[in-house]
């Protein structure tokens, strides 16, 4: 069984902080990783995606791949209210096209 | 990205009837799946539409109860069949879309809300 693991929270941090969120995964031919945001009533919306191990950075967020330890993590700097979300992670599924889902990490960031 | 839209927004049913979902794409896209997601819960991938062929249904979901159509590049529907309040959840259509240097991403539609009684 194919598996995507995140802790489901809630994850609290004050406004301003580093929000690390982490994500591990069971499939090592999955290739590509995802994070999405998805607000309460919403649907999920894109923040990043990553494939190389190490770093990859856009604006205030960070995703850190390491392969060898089948582990996915966000950085969240300077957290603001707006943040405030469940943060799913997502693995694909080496050659096929779908998607494995974590359950999501609920992010709360106080003012 | 892309652009997606889907209707109803949200619906309230009787038990026993069905609902057919529609989902339309700015643009053509190969790829095209149907979702659901109880409250406070993660994605259930239900099936992945083909373009002309049957859709392909993951473990614990058939034909029969969520039938769907792919007529085209850009549309698609979901039927809740004979529906029962276990049916109620967001059902959420998605669209893989191919960037140049990676796999397909997956963008989401907005949802249908779906309430049973």
């Amino acid at each position: 069984q194919k598996e995507v693991e995140q802790n489901s929270g809630p994850l609290s941090v004050p406004e301003g902080a580093i929000a690390s969120l982490n994500c591990t995964y069971s499939d090592r031919g999955s290739q590509s990783f995802f994070w999405y945001r998805q607000y309460s009533g919403k649907s999920p919306e894109l923040i990043m995606f990553i494939y190389s191990n190490g770093d990859k950075e856009d604006g205030r967020f960070t995703a850190q791949l390491n392969k060898a330890s089948q582990y996915v993590s966000l950085l969240i700097r300077d957290s603001q209210p707006s943040d405030s979300a469940t943060y799913l992670c997502a693995a694909n599924a080496g050659n096929n096209r779908k998607l494995i889902w974590g359950l999501g990490t609920s992010l709360a960031v106080n003012p | 990205s892309a652009v997606i839209s889907q209707k109803p927004s949200r619906d309230i049913c009787q038990r026993g009837t069905s609902l057919t979902i529609q989902c339309q794409v700015d643009s053509q896209v190969t790829m095209m799946f149907w979702y659901r997601q109880q409250p406070g819960q993660s994605l259930t991938l239900i099936a992945t539409a083909n373009q002309g062929s049957e859709a392909t249904y993951e473990s614990g979901f058939v034909i029969d109860k969520f039938p769907i159509s792919r007529p085209n590049l850009t549309f698609s529907t979901l039927t809740v069949s004979n529906m029962s309040p276990e049916d109620s959840s967001i059902y959420l259509c998605s669209v893989a879309k191919s960037l140049a240097e990676l796999t397909d991403t997956q963008y989401f539609g907005p949802g249908t809300r779906l309430t049973v009684l």
